[in-house]
């Protein structure tokens, strides 16, 4: 398997553009995870799916930030409008449920956004 | 809620033993499991525990204490490609699907 795919991987764009990152998690995972990263911040979790139905919106930081999953094998996560603050590595990630153990999830390369 | 604490920067040398803990609090816990990421890099998943005691895995172990809400992970015979962030993650409560990670320790390995 190719793992999680993310593109773009690096975008720049100004203040006030439409921006829209993409995800292709690993085939036959159930679960797919939007996580946003800044030194500031750390690690933070935005949205995450189960079998393409949004779960936990709640770490979208603000109404300018959406996001889908129309099938099982893509997401998108949108910000409309970009500001500054939003730049940040943007992960992807997936994993498939079990009945115990770890769950791993496994981590797309980033999009590494700067707003201007 | 749920919160998880680690240093946030360990430096030692190659060859030495490090040790990385992680207290969390959780409504529920369902195992604790530890990432890896390199600068420029994603994370990715070192281990994971469930129950109490020590999980080896190489160079790699990592330990758990459910009573203390404690766990650590320990790496021997450092490398220098061992220098990055190391995470504790928890799952959230309701054994949902999804993580909360603590804010990472960065670890620098020293010739």
């Amino acid at each position: 398997d190719a793992g999680v795919i993310q593109s773009p991987r690096h975008e720049v764009t100004e203040m006030g553009q439409e921006v829209t990152l993409r995800c292709k998690p690993i085939s036959g995972h159930d679960y797919l995870f939007w996580y946003r990263q800044t030194m500031m911040r750390g690690l933070e979790l935005l949205i995450y799916f189960n079998n393409n139905v949004p779960i936990d919106d709640s770490g979208m930081p603000e109404d300018r930030f959406s996001a889908k999953m129309p099938n099982a094998s893509f997401s998108t996560l949108k910000i409309q409008p970009s500001e500054p603050r939003d730049s940040a590595v943007y992960f992807c990630a997936s994993s498939f449920r079990t009945s115990g153990g770890a769950e791993t999830q496994y981590f797309g390369p980033g999009t590494r956004l700067l707003v201007l | 809620g749920q919160s998880l604490e680690q240093p946030s920067e360990v430096t030692a040398v190659e060859g030495a033993i490090v040790q990385i803990n992680c207290t969390y609090q959780t409504s529920g816990f369902y195992g604790l499991s530890w990432y890896q990421q390199h600068d420029g890099g994603a994370p990715t998943f070192l281990s994971y525990n469930a129950l109490d005691g020590l999980e080896e895995t190489g160079r790699f172990s990592s330990f758990l204490s459910r009573s203390d809400s404690y766990g650590y992970l320990l790496l021997q015979e450092l490398q220098m490609k061992d220098s990055a962030s190391y995470f504790c993650a928890v799952r959230g409560s309701g054994n949902t699907g999804k993580l909360i990670f603590g804010q990472g320790t960065t670890l620098q390995v020293k010739p």
